[in-house]
């Protein structure tokens, strides 16, 4: 299995202010043939399921706001909130759909400071 | 636009067989992957297996021995049963379109069903 590890678990920021975090993957992700990273990531608003917001590790879902960003490649990735704003407080996974059992990252859960 | 639905029942007692459907509306179930994933209260999420519309399925092998997909494509609608359940199977239980064939992301995602083991 692919172990996906996030972190930190949690983290306090301002608003406007930029919030980083990490995911790495116990192996590589990276389909060599097609040179895409197979990584999404997720945003989980309270009592709501969780929304796809990037996927191929950089690549935005459409509507998803541009201060979102994901980058990385291999085994170690990140997910950028450039300017954090009161509606991003969720908690935010990573998951791996390089190979099945397909595996989600802890969480991170993001809040204002 | 495509929404999933997840019904069934809320409480199940330790030892029976958890059964969850998944009912997909605004498109058709045919050419997709069809995935369950579960949250335990408070924790993340775990895959729990998919199926294709031709009634394929990839099991999670930490389930695989007490797991059944199916799939019914005439009333749009998929389902799982989990036997010889514990509390530890306790969560909410969702299911979600892999909208891709061939690429196993999810989008969308039903609201979920929070299950409860308990005698």
């Amino acid at each position: 299995d692919i172990v996906m590890t996030q972190s930190p678990d949690s983290l306090a920021v301002s608003l406007g202010e930029r919030a980083t975090i990490s995911c790495k993957s116990s192996q590589s992700v990276l389909y060599s043939s097609v040179n895409k990273n197979f990584l999404a990531w997720y945003q989980q608003k309270p009592g709501q399921p969780p929304k796809l917001l990037i996927n191929w590790a950089s690549t935005r879902e459409s509507g998803v706001p541009d201060r979102f960003s994901g980058s990385g490649s291999g085994t170690d990735f990140t997910l950028t909130i450039s300017s954090l704003q009161a509606e991003d407080v969720a908690v935010y996974y990573c998951q791996q759909h390089y190979s099945t059992p397909l595996t989600f990252g802890g969480g991170t859960k993001v809040e204002i400071k | 636009q495509v929404q999933l639905r997840e019904s069934g029942p809320g409480l199940v007692k330790p030892s029976e067989t958890l059964s969850l459907t998944c009912t997909v509306s605004g498109g058709s179930i045919d050419s997709y992957y069809w995935s369950w994933i579960r949250q335990p209260p408070g924790k993340g999420l775990e895959w729990i297996g998919y199926i294709f519309y031709t009634g394929s399925t990839n099991y999670n092998p930490s389930l695989k021995s007490r797991l059944t997909l199916s799939i019914d494509t005439s009333k749009n609608q998929f389902s799982l049963h989990l036997s010889s359940v514990t509390a530890a199977d306790t969560a909410i239980y969702y299911c979600a379109r892999q909208p891709v064939l061939a690429y196993n992301y999810f989008d969308p995602w039903g609201q979920g069903t929070l299950v409860i083991v308990s005698s």
